[in-house]
């Protein structure tokens, strides 16, 4: 059981460069979220899934778009980088809302130059 | 809108001492709320979660507080360790969950 997981652990992008970020759990959980973590921000939520086939935007959508094809997947896509997405990304999971623990991956450190 | 608040930002304790961490929210209507632990480079480990209708939760030597009336949850770490060396996060869900800017603890040995 594996948990969360993400690919991949860095990268480095040029302005204007495209990429995505996989996120994967074993768990058989129904939600799974995006968020960003910046120094002097905390995190933030960009988007989410309240399911398969489902996605919402959360706190810091613009620049980022989600595919949720499987319900084990969750990938987050950036078609054009600009120097303001370099953060670390991480994705969680959840069984549902309310009263159930959200689960964390390890973390992707993105950098735009 | 819901904003989280830790306070102080950073506590450094010796080995061996009780230490509360404080966490604070503008908006009472919550589903729950959560600890959690970040090591330096690493994700979030949830540490305890209490629903709305608990006033605590306690796993070893953490307990967790919430008053949801005064905004208000505590965690209460006894006898400090090493090991406790984190960034410590409390986050509420109200349909999403808000986080605090953590804590950053330091037991010195």
């Amino acid at each position: 059981n594996a948990g969360v997981t993400q690919t991949p652990k860095f990268r480095v992008l040029k302005t204007g460069q495209s990429m995505t970020l996989l996120c994967a759990q074993d768990m058989n959980h129904e939600y799974m979220y995006w968020y960003r973590q910046d120094p002097g921000m905390g995190l933030r939520l960009i988007h989410y899934s309240v399911g398969e086939g489902t996605t919402a935007k959360g706190e810091v959508p613009d620049g980022y778009n989600v595919s949720r094809l499987k319900k084990q997947n969750f990938l987050l896509g950036l078609e054009s980088a600009a120097p303001s997405q370099t953060s670390v990304y991480f994705c969680a999971s959840s069984y549902s809302r309310g009263s159930y623990e959200q689960y964390f991956g390890p973390g992707t450190r993105l950098t735009v130059t | 809108k819901q904003e989280v608040t830790q306070i102080p930002a950073a506590l450094s304790v010796p080995e061996g001492e009780n230490l509360v961490l404080n966490c604070s929210f503008t908006d009472s209507a919550i589903y729950n709320l959560q600890w959690f632990r970040q090591d330096p480079g690493k994700g979030l480990t949830s540490l305890l979660l209490i629903q709305s209708s608990q006033r605590e939760q306690t796993s070893g030597r953490l307990n967790a507080s919430l008053d949801k009336s005064s905004g208000r949850s505590t965690l209460y770490i006894a006898a400090s360790q090493p090991g406790d060396s984190a960034t410590y996060l409390c986050a509420v869900e109200g349909g999403k969950l808000i986080f605090g800017q953590g804590t950053e603890l330091s037991v010195k040995p």
